[in-house]
């Protein structure tokens, strides 16, 4: 059974750091594509960065390039989200999810993990 | 604003159908494959279609996707009240090098 358990959310002032982590199960982890995904509270869905199988590819949106790095520990299997500099418009529920059937869908989702920036 | 354009609500009689629709562009939906996911209040987001109009196993063929040009659609037959959720499309857009998705379509089954 494919499993992924979100960890690290919590609350940050502005301008401070968090470190999410992502434990994944069930699966050849480092065979996949791994994606972060947020959503504000009563919004939609933002995709924040992709990662690819080896590490050594990445994406990340606009709004956080610079300040948030995805990253990837295969041994461990395990996926990360380094957020510095946060802001309030930052605070959401981050989702680990996989990226699956033909790299373009994510296919299974972690339950969440909120992060709240506030003052 | 999502780079991809979704009807905010939809709403339907149990036992109709009902599709919900995303719009984007050619490089977005134009060039790649749309996904469409499923959200309950408080849990996460479910894959229902993938590559616009495949199911993954376990997905009832209810739903169904579709695609034209730089539209896609989901549609869902036999309405149950169960279905009362948030509907997102996504896909990759090309030129911002970013995955994108729709703003949401909340359905209501009255």
């Amino acid at each position: 059974e494919v499993r992924l358990v979100e960890s690290g959310g919590g609350l940050v002032q502005p301008g401070g750091s968090l470190r999410l982590s992502c434990a994944a199960s069930g699966f050849t982890f480092s065979n996949y594509f791994m994606s972060w995904v947020r959503q504000a509270p009563g919004k939609g869905l933002e995709w924040v960065a992709n990662i690819n199988p080896d590490g050594n590819d990445k994406y990340h949106v606009d709004s956080v390039k610079g300040r948030f790095t995805i990253s990837r520990d295969n041994a461990k299997n395990s996926l990360f989200l380094q957020m510095n500099s946060l802001r309030v418009e930052d605070t959401a529920v981050y989702y680990c999810a996989r990226v699956g059937y033909g790299g373009n869908s994510f296919d299974y989702w972690g339950q969440g993990t909120l992060v709240t920036v506030s003052s | 604003q999502s780079v991809l354009t979704q009807s905010p609500s939809v709403s339907a009689a149990p036992g109709q159908k009902v599709t919900i629709s995303c719009s984007g562009g050619s490089s977005n939906i134009g060039n790649n494959y749309v996904s469409w996911y499923q959200q309950f209040p408080g849990t996460a987001p479910k894959l229902l279609i993938y590559e616009n109009n495949r199911r993954p196993s376990g997905i009832s063929d209810r739903f169904s996707g579709s695609k034209s040009g730089t539209s896609a659609t989901l549609g869902i037959t036999g309405l149950q009240t169960g279905d009362e959720a948030d509907y997102y499309c996504g896909t990759w857009d090309s030129s911002l090098t970013a995955g994108v998705f729709g703003g949401g379509t909340k359905l209501t089954v009255l």
